[in-house]
């Protein structure tokens, strides 16, 4: 079955550059989630999007935005980027918006981003 | 905001040992819990659910009940495996927001 396929893997940048992440989301789904998990830590809630709208926003830096488009993929843009980026970023996918409250969410596999 | 507390790791098990992974809460409102598994080099696989209070969630042989009393919903398994090898996520939902809450995660190691 199709997952959620998220590009690059891995991903290296240097400081004050720009990234950007894609996310393909399993068919049928309209809703994208973008979490971010640092070395050791728990996994937090970015953005979401639902129909291309923005749908809720959760800890994501002003450096960063991010966009679904009509194909409904979505990517994450990262600029002046800091060593503190440096993180797997998940993507997750679902069919309906707030469906994490079923906890139908499908993850990817991860970007990670070194920031050195 | 909601936070999830989660027994730290990593935990080292023998092969049919019984697990017990912690797991407490605080939100507002009344939120739904999850348990989330992540093995070698993928993403988080949704493991099991409880929507209300003294729901009991299982899949894979892994059990959890959601304990309002207590903020709770600890991971549980009569009989541990090899390929149960993962770090395990405790996840609540956002008080509305779109997102989860996630634990800190914890490794799990079982030996052969």
């Amino acid at each position: 079955a199709a997952g959620v396929i998220q590009s690059p893997r891995h991903l290296i940048k240097e400081k004050r550059e720009t990234a950007t992440l894609k996310c393909y989301p399993i068919p049928r789904h309209d809703t994208v989630y973008w979490y971010q998990q640092g070395p050791g830590q728990d996994p937090q809630f970015l953005i979401s999007f639902y129909e291309k709208m923005q749908s809720d926003k959760g800890s994501i830096p002003d450096r960063f935005s991010a966009q679904q488009f009509s194909d409904y993929h979505s990517e994450l843009n990262m600029s002046s980027l800091e060593l503190g980026d440096s993180a797997l970023y998940f993507c997750a996918s679902s069919m309906g918006r707030r469906t994490a409250n079923t906890g139908e969410l499908f993850f990817g596999e991860g970007s990670r981003l070194t920031v050195l | 905001g909601n936070s999830v507390t989660q027994m730290e790791g990593p935990v080292t098990l023998s092969e049919e040992a019984f697990l017990t992974i912690n797991c407490t809460y605080t939100a507002t409102g009344y939120p739904s819990l999850f348990w989330y598994v992540q093995y070698p080099g993928e993403g988080l696989q949704l493991l099991l659910k409880a929507t209300k209070a003294d729901d009991k969630g299982s899949n894979k042989g892994f059990e959890a009940t959601y304990r309002k009393e207590t903020t709770s919903f600890h991971l549980e398994k009569g009989s541990v495996q090899v390929s149960d090898s993962a770090v395990y996520f405790c996840a609540i939902t956002g008080g509305g927001a779109d997102g989860l809450t996630f634990g800190k995660g914890t490794h799990l190691i079982i030996q052969p």
